[in-house]
């Protein structure tokens, strides 16, 4: 009974280059979130996402952010040319409905990354 | 604009005594509220949740009061115990329509250490 998996854990990547984070949410969950939690800061609301629809992208940063839930596969965001600034966890969450409370929404383990 | 404070970045509280984790919040919108538990290196768990409806929420050695006129939650521990230990973030949805129904607004998180 997987919960949500979230790979890689860690990424060290140099300034400029590419990020890619996967989400692959509960059995049965077709509703994903994003949050990023930069140091000494709560999680902040990225976006939500559908399989193959972007609800709400309202937390994304406008430029080198993207993210997708494809019909079959995870759920990536990707994070081009990143910035020391872009350095954070990146958790993501999934439910069965979008509507949010406690005990309806899961929250992965967390990506870290590293910009140098 | 800081919507949830978490005012207390740490607090550390001699095993087997109460634990009081403080959150404040600005927006009158919201009308649900959420803590959550994190460990290091991992994702948020759900503990504990209140409606606006409601004035306190009780399980187990878990209570949530809500203040709605004050604005003002708190979080009971009771008997605190050393695996207690984590970081807590108070965390907040506004009504349930739209946006409201799956977005959350996170505090920065209290650092509790139960020492035993």
């Amino acid at each position: 009974n997987a919960g949500v998996m979230q790979n890689p854990r860690h990424l060290v990547r140099r300034r400029g280059q590419e990020a890619r984070l996967r989400c692959s949410p509960m059995k049965g969950h077709s509703h994903v979130y994003w949050y990023r939690q930069l140091p000494e800061e709560g999680l902040k609301f990225m976006v939500y996402l559908q399989k193959e629809n972007i609800i709400d992208e309202s937390g994304m940063p406008k430029e080198r952010f993207s993210a997708e839930f494809p019909k079959e596969g995870p759920s990536i965001l990707r994070i081009q040319q990143v910035v020391r600034g872009d350095s954070a966890a990146y958790f993501c969450a999934s439910s069965a409905r979008g509507i949010v409370t406690g005990n309806t929404i899961y929250f992965g383990e967390g990506s870290w990354l590293t910009v140098v | 604009d800081q919507q949830v404070k978490q005012n207390s970045p740490s607090l550390s509280v001699q095993e087997g005594r109460i634990s009081i984790l403080n959150c404040d919040y600005t927006n009158s919108m919201f009308d649900y509220f959420l803590w959550y538990k994190k460990y290091p290196a991992e994702g948020p768990t759900f503990l504990i949740s209140i409606s606006s409806i409601k004035d306190k929420n009780e399980d187990g050695r878990f209570t949530v009061f809500l203040n709605k006129s004050a604005k003002h939650l708190s979080l009971h521990i009771v008997p605190s115990q050393p695996g207690d230990s984590a970081v807590y973030f108070c965390a907040a949805r506004v009504e349930y329509s739209g946006a409201g129904s799956y977005q959350l607004t996170f505090g920065k998180g209290t650092k509790l250490s139960v020492i035993p």
